[in-house]
């Protein structure tokens, strides 16, 4: 079984530029999430989706953070205009339903470093 | 007071010790316990569950959840150096709206496993 697909797995930008990283979750998993790590700290929900619909989104800085998901499949999470305090890895996850005892699928993440 | 406390560590033990990882957590709301396991550069893997308070075992491995103390543990036996990681605590509490929940993790401990 192929896992979560993500890209790129770097990248690197000036403050204020913009970036987007690209999620192909587990075939057939309705529930996509996407998750900020900082360094030395636990994953920080950003964004739940299921199939193509936002479940939640209260921790996601709107002023600057968008995600989509198109068709139920792929996601895509843009920062525009990025900061300094954006550098971490960016999780993306998936389950095959939503739901406390679900099983969370991680990829390994992009790591973005902010100069 | 965070609502979960984790010790980062780090923690170095020789190969065959006892390990015993531990958090703790302040909202009683939480139902779900897990632990996640991450290795370097890679995203967190579930490694075991709970709903309830008392044991689990999963081959090595044993979660032990206390919802009176709000204390939750991870022994790993026979360590060996396969196990050296980053361990996530994560526990899950019903969100606002019907059928939302939010999963917390903790900071993490970084195990070292000496052969």
């Amino acid at each position: 079984e192929a896992g979560v697909a993500q890209s790129p797995r770097y990248k690197i930008i000036e403050k204020r530029q913009s970036v987007a990283f690209w999620c192909n979750p587990i075939s057939g998993h309705a529930t996509l999430y996407w998750y900020q790590q900082i360094l030395g700290q636990g994953p920080k929900l950003l964004i739940q989706f299921q199939n193509n619909g936002v479940v939640d989104d209260s921790q996601l800085p709107k002023d600057r953070f968008s995600a989509e998901r198109l068709k139920g499949v792929d996601s895509t999470l843009k920062i525009q205009p990025a900061k300094l305090e954006d550098s971490a890895v960016y999780l993306c996850a998936s389950s095959l339903r939503r739901g406390q005892g679900e099983k969370l699928f991680f990829g390994s993440g992009t790591q973005l470093s902010v100069l | 007071q965070k609502e979960v406390e984790q010790d980062p560590g780090p923690l170095s033990v020789p190969e065959g010790a006892i390990v015993s990882l531990n958090c703790t957590y302040s909202n009683s709301a939480f139902q779900y316990f897990m632990w996640y396991r991450q290795y370097s550069r890679k995203g967190p893997e579930l490694l075991m569950y709970t709903y309830s308070s008392g044991n689990k075992e999963d081959g090595r491995f044993t979660a032990q959840v206390d919802k009176s103390s709000k204390y939750i543990s991870l022994f790993i036996r026979d360590s060996q150096p396969s196990d050296s990681a980053t361990y996530l605590c994560a526990m899950s509490a019903p969100y606002s709206g019907a059928g939302s929940y939010q999963l917390t993790f903790g900071k993490g401990t970084k195990l070292s496993v000496i052969p």
